[in-house]
Order: C-alpha cells, then structure tokens, then sequence
C-alpha cells in the first residue's frame, strides 16, 4: 500500500498569513495513464470533506483562488496565500492512483 | 447539479448485516466508476472500495479490512450504488460517503453506521 505522510499534523496560523502543508507518498504517485492523483481535501468541524485541489494542482469549481497545489512524484504542497478564519479544519491528502487509495493523517488548521 | 444522497445507516448489532444506498443525479451514473468511504468518529477518512462504470468494465476492489465481507453493486437504471455490508463489527463504526472516481469531487452528508450490542 502506498503510504501518505503529511506534516504538519497541526497548525496554528494567524489570520491574514500564508499556511503550508506538505504530503509525502512512499512510491511515485504517477499513474499509467500519465496522470498525478493526488488531492487534497478540507473537512471543516462537523462537515463532510470537501475537494479543494485534484491532480496535484487543480483548483475545484468555488474554491478560493487563495488555495494552491504542487509538487509531483512524491512530494506535494497545499498553501494556502492568507489564512481566513473559515478555513479552521482538517486537511488531508489522498492519493488515487493505486489501489488501495490512501489517505495522510490529516493536518490540524487552527487560528492563533 | 451533481447530488450524491447516502441512507441506510443505522444501529445494528455485532456479526449482523446492513445495505447502505448511495443515490446519485445530476450527472450520467452509469458512465462513472463510484468510492466507498468511512470515518470512524474522531478519526481519519479510509477508502472502503471502488466500483467501475458500465463503460470501463473490471473487477471491484475493496480495502483489505472489508474484504469477504463488504459488497459493492450498483443499479445503473436507478443511479444508485448500493454497499452490503455483513459480519459487521464494532470497527466498522462509522459515517459512510461515496463519490466518483477519480476525484471525489463531490461528497454528501454521509450515513452513519453504529455496530454495537
């Protein structure tokens, strides 16, 4: 199984300054198809989860222009440019490119 | 719009069984491959398993802790996909989502399923 690491696990951020989290898989995330699968999603306090990002970098319909992806292979950033207090929860990578799909832990975003 | 509607869930006892219905509109179901997911309470999100659309024909797959017990089906006619669950344990205990594949881009507001005496 392809293993999903992501650090921080939690992380406080004051409002208005930019976020970072990184997700590390432990093989490439490439599939045959030439594509990445890896997204990351948001799940806010009593919400479902909700995509942010898909294939490493893009951006899904209504999310803010102030949520970013990148990397590529086994390496992957989501930042986030200037941090809103709307945007408390957890945040987890997952990638779906190799059964079975596997998750990161989930990063802890909360506001100083 | 794409809606994604699970129900099914409930109380259910240890080694019992229960069928979850994912009911899907607003998109052509039947071209879709569709996930299983779970969230214990207070935990992370687990892949549960993938069912494929009428046009990529292939097995089903599943994550090793369902496997001989979870099954996955769907009635293309009715857009619904359906998880059967059997020999449930207390583990299973969780919120069930399903999306399409590749990107679950879009989720519901899940089922919950408690095993519990």
């Amino acid at each position: 199984d392809i293993v999903m690491t992501q650090t921080p696990l939690s992380l406080p951020v004051t409002p208005g300054q930019p976020a970072s989290i990184s997700c590390r898989s432990s093989q490439s995330l490439v599939h045959n198809d030439g594509n990445t699968y890896l997204c990351w999603l948001q799940q806010r306090p009593g919400q479902p989860p909700r995509l942010l990002i898909y294939k490493i970098s893009n951006r899904f319909s209504g999310v803010p222009e102030r949520f970013s992806g990148s990397g590529a292979e086994t390496d992957f950033t989501l930042n986030i440019s200037r941090v809103e207090a709307e945007d408390v929860g957890v945040y987890y990578c997952m990638q779906a490119t190799q059964f079975p799909y596997t998750f990161g832990q989930g990063t802890k975003l909360e506001i100083k | 719009e794409v809606q994604l509607v699970e129900s099914g869930g409930g109380l259910v006892q240890p080694g019992r069984s229960l069928r979850l219905s994912c009911t899907a509109s607003g998109f052509t179901f039947g071209n879709y491959a569709m996930n299983w997911f779970r969230q214990a309470p207070g935990k992370g999100l687990e892949w549960v398993g993938f069912i494929r659309g009428k046009v990529y024909p292939g097995p089903t797959e599943y994550a090793a802790s369902v496997k001989g017990r979870f099954t996955l089906s769907r009635d293309d006619s009715k857009s619904i996909a359906y998880l059967q669950m059997n020999s449930l344990k207390t583990e299973d205990t969780a919120v069930y989502y399903c999306t399409r594949d590749p990107e679950p881009k879009n989720w519901g507001q899940g089922t919950m399923v408690t095993v519990s005496s």
